[in-house]
Formats: C-alpha cells, sequence, structure tokens
C-alpha cells in the first residue's frame, strides 16, 4: 500500500559527486514536491511540479535538478555534492495544486563526505 | 520572513493526562497553518489542518491570530500518540509552499 516511495533510503558519497534520488507515487496524484530536511531539523519546500510541470523552485541552487518524466515520479538530481548538501530529502504528493500535502515519502538520507 | 516555532523539544507526559503542543508562527500574510504527525517507523502524514476545524484522534488545534500561535491540544493522552508532531505553515497559497517547525517529540508513558 505505498503510496509515496523513494530509493534509496540512505546514500552516502563524496564531494564533487553527482547523485540521483528517485520518488514515486501511485496515488494518481497531479502535483508533486521535494523537501529538505536540514541538520537543524527545518524542513522546507525546494521544488514543486505540477503534471511534469515546475511549479515551484525556492531557491534552490541549480546543481539542483529535479526531472519528472511523467506525473507519477519527480526524480532529483544533484552534482558536484557539497558537504553542506547532507540532509534527510522527502519526497510528497497533492492531488493538484492547491491541495493539502497528506503524503511524504520515507525519506532519503543523504550524507556528504 | 516566514518562520514556525515549536519551542519543546520533547513533551513527556503520562498516560490519561493532558497534552499541549505549541506552535507559533511568523508570517505577513493570512497564515495557513497544519499539523503533521510521524508516528515510530512511520511516514510524515497530515494529521489536521486549522481550516477543516475538525478533531482527529482527539487532537483539536485553534489559530490565534492575536498571539500568532497553533497549539495542539488533547485532553487525554494514550500511549499510542507518541510521535513526532511538527507545526506547518503554507506560505504560498495555492502553490503549497510548506514550511516547519523543527517538530516536538510526544512521549506518552504508561
Amino acid at each position: 500500500d505505498t503510496a509515496v516511495s523513494q530509493t534509496p533510503k540512505y546514500l552516502v558519497t563524496q564531494m564533487g559527486n553527482d547523485k540521483s534520488i528517485k520518488c514515486e507515487q501511485n496515488l494518481g496524484h497531479d502535483t508533486m514536491y521535494w523537501y529538505k530536511q536540514d541538520s537543524k531539523k527545518f524542513l522546507k519546500i525546494m521544488f514543486s511540479y505540477n503534471n511534469k510541470e515546475l511549479i515551484i523552485n525556492e531557491t534552490v541552487p541549480n546543481r539542483f535538478s529535479p526531472k519528472s518524466p511523467d506525473k507519477a515520479h519527480l526524480n532529483l538530481h544533484i552534482n558536484s555534492l557539497e558537504l553542506g548538501d547532507s540532509a534527510v530529502y522527502f519526497c510528497a504528493s497533492s492531488q493538484e495544486v492547491g491541495t493539502v500535502v497528506k503524503y511524504f515519502g520515507p525519506g532519503t538520507r543523504l550524507l556528504v563526505l | 520572513a516566514q518562520r514556525v516555532t515549536q519551542p519543546e523539544k520533547l513533551l513527556s507526559v503520562f498516560k490519561g493526562a493532558p497534552v499541549e503542543l505549541k506552535c507559533n508562527y511568523s508570517y505577513s500574510g493570512s497564515p495557513e497553518l497544519f499539523w503533521y504527525v510521524q508516528y515510530s517507523r512511520q511516514r510524515l502524514q497530515l494529521l489536521l489542518r486549522h481550516i477543516s476545524r475538525e478533531s482527529i484522534k482527539g487532537f483539536t488545534a485553534d489559530l490565534n491570530k492575536g498571539e500568532t500561535s497553533f497549539h495542539l491540544k488533547k485532553p487525554f493522552a494514550q500511549e499510542e500518540d507518541s510521535a513526532m508532531y511538527y507545526c506547518a505553515l503554507n506560505y504560498g497559497g495555492a502553490t503549497n509552499k510548506l514550511i516547519f517547525g523543527t517538530g516536538t517529540l510526544l512521549a506518552v508513558q504508561p
């Protein structure tokens, strides 16, 4: 009954590498999101896509590039990883733009060494 | 800038005791506030939203614009209420830009 799934759960990598996190939702929702929870536990929005189109880019460095091949998937690619990128990244979805976000993925814990 | 503050990292109560999880916000616009909950080994999920004015699992929360607060309350805590609780503010209107507090761990002792 997995609603929003993410892979991988854990990602440990070296500075300067490029990595991707994948997200899939099986709810038939139109809108998907990426959130970042930093070391101080603040959880903030990064991106939002509606039906494969970008609608929110919350001043995220352009090393972060979301890609939505279809409305059920929203992947996050990160180039030239930096120490400060270490965080937990959560994917989420909502029925459509303007509807409440009810479901989050389990999170991907990224550690950059 | 918008901000959500949850002053308590941990709140420990006994079963049957009243619970109040504090949340204060800072936002110049018309706030839309939520409580999310994460039970052990489960995902973050919506608990309630202020515009619904509903009671979910015995929890209620009232928006107090004068005090810029949205505290979560339950009159009698149950052990199954033990979880991380996050207060969140939507500052993006229809675009659902949520900013969360740092969370409060509620531990209900038997």
